[in-house]
């Protein structure tokens, strides 16, 4: 089974910290995303990459920013943190497909509270 | 710009029996990818069944089927003989037909909690 690993289950950070969300896959998977799930919001995609070094913008992306130097692993930055930025995030990976798109495999989620 | 719409926030059924949650979509591309996904408490979102546009069949995964209506852009989840474990937020997606992937468009939830 696909393994992805997001380093915290719960994280507590102050306005003005500089945040890293780490997420970790253990298939190989060539893509991974980050999205932000807020209630009556669904997810929501902030930035994806489809291979190392290699990063594109998804639909929220301001206040954010992410990292890719190995393969299985995608970090998400939040360089200057907000309370508006309080929410559940989630990480995805998924094997390059060809056209048969393949499902995307999700991390547990990190509940991040800025304070 | 594709929309995904779920127009019900939370649902209700009791054990055993049979409940439809409803989602409809918008794009003017004619072929893509539609999801349900399930998110139970213990947060790990899991894939509940996939339906490729192209198929005029409709997907079926034990318990769980859709009806996929591609001129009414609906695609509703019909779970059967509904049990305890299936309380959970579903969440619909859609996905362009691109080469390699693309990002998930969600709708914004279904809540469903089974009654014993």
């Amino acid at each position: 089974d696909v393994k992805v690993t997001q380093s915290s289950r719960y994280l507590v950070k102050r306005t003005g910290e500089k945040v890293f969300l780490e997420c970790v896959q253990d298939m190989d998977h060539e893509n991974m995303f980050w999205y932000r799930q807020d209630p009556g919001l669904g997810l929501r995609l902030i930035y994806f990459s489809y291979d190392v070094k290699m990063k594109e913008k998804g639909d929220i992306p301001e206040g954010y920013s992410v990292s890719r130097e190995k393969k299985e692993r995608f970090s998400l930055i939040l360089e200057s943190a907000s309370t508006n930025q309080t929410s559940m995030y989630l990480c995805a990976s998924t094997e390059a497909g060809g056209l048969t798109n393949q499902p995307q495999h999700f991390g547990d989620g990190t509940r991040l509270s800025i304070l | 710009a594709q929309t995904v719409t779920q127009s019900q926030p939370e649902m209700s059924v009791q054990e055993a029996e049979t409940v439809t949650l409803s989602c409809t979509y918008d794009t003017s591309e004619s072929n893509y990818y539609l999801f349900w996904y399930k998110q139970p408490p213990s947060r790990q979102m899991i894939l509940v069944i996939r339906q490729e546009a192209y198929k005029q069949q409709n997907a079926t995964e034990n318990r769980f089927s859709v009806n996929f209506q591609k001129a009414a852009k609906s695609f509703s989840l019909k779970i059967s003989d509904s049990q305890l474990g299936d309380t959970a937020m579903y969440f619909c997606a859609f996905m362009r037909a691109l080469y390699n992937t693309d990002k998930l468009i969600f709708g914004t939830g279904t809540r469903l909690q089974v009654f014993p």
